[in-house]
């Protein structure tokens, strides 16, 4: 089975811009979510998703957002970009009902 | 929020040193997780554990479930400079009713040294 795939592995952005960034999660995984991770930071919950739906949110402003289409592929969209959006993004999928999350390789967003 | 506290932050051990680190909640868990991060790259699982007193190894690592369902405790014997990197706890807590998501720990930096 192929594991979870973050598109880009790399974005630099401008402060003002906004972003999208994808995941395909795991064949059959159908709960996807996402974190920010700033450096010397941990996992800072973002959102997650299931059957198209938004079930969980963290402590993020409005602008970062997402969703999930019928097929389980999540996007995660970061309008007016700020410097502190600069991170790693990193998703995770698995199994209704489970616990056990695998991580793709994340998306370094770097703002200018 | 529920909350992860791990320990330690950090450390620095020489290689051939056995490791431990652990993670405490607020509330009672039902699943907990322990996962390896290397740098610039997504956490990868490493061990599972789902009951209360539940000790299971992956080679080298060695983590239990905690009797009192709050905490847990990941061991790493004989490190190796591979070792290093960011280890975070995981879990999801008893049903309170309602979808529960997994909380993460604040996870604990390992550096070994040659």
């Amino acid at each position: 089975k192929a594991g979870v795939t973050q598109t880009p592995r790399y974005l630099i952005k401008t402060r003002g811009q906004q972003v999208t960034l994808s995941c395909s999660p795991i064949s059959g995984h159908r709960s996807v979510s996402w974190y920010q991770q700033t450096p010397g930071q941990g996992l800072q919950f973002l959102f997650e998703y299931f059957s198209e739906t938004q079930r969980n949110k963290g402590n993020f402003p409005g602008r970062f957002s997402g969703r999930q289409f019928s097929n389980s592929r999540s996007e995660m969209n970061v309008s007016t970009l700020e410097l502190g959006d600069s991170a790693l993004y990193l998703c995770a999928s698995k199994e209704l009902g489970n616990t056990e999350a695998f991580f793709g390789q994340g998306t370094r967003l770097t703002v200018v | 929020g529920q909350q992860l506290n791990q320990s330690p932050q950090s450390m620095f051990i020489q290689e051939g040193e056995d490791v431990s680190m652990n993670c405490t909640s607020s509330s009672i868990f039902n699943t907990w997780l322990w996962y390896k991060q290397d740098p610039g790259e997504g956490p990868v699982l490493l061990i599972a554990l789902y009951k209360a007193g539940e000790l299971t190894s992956n080679g080298r690592l060695t983590a239990q479930f905690g009797i009192t369902r709050k905490d847990s405790f990941l061991n790493i014997s004989a490190s190796i400079p591979s070792d290093v990197g960011i280890y975070f706890c995981a879990g999801r807590p008893m049903n309170s009713g309602g979808y529960q998501k997994v909380t993460f720990g604040t996870g604990t930096k390992l550096q070994v040294i040659p």
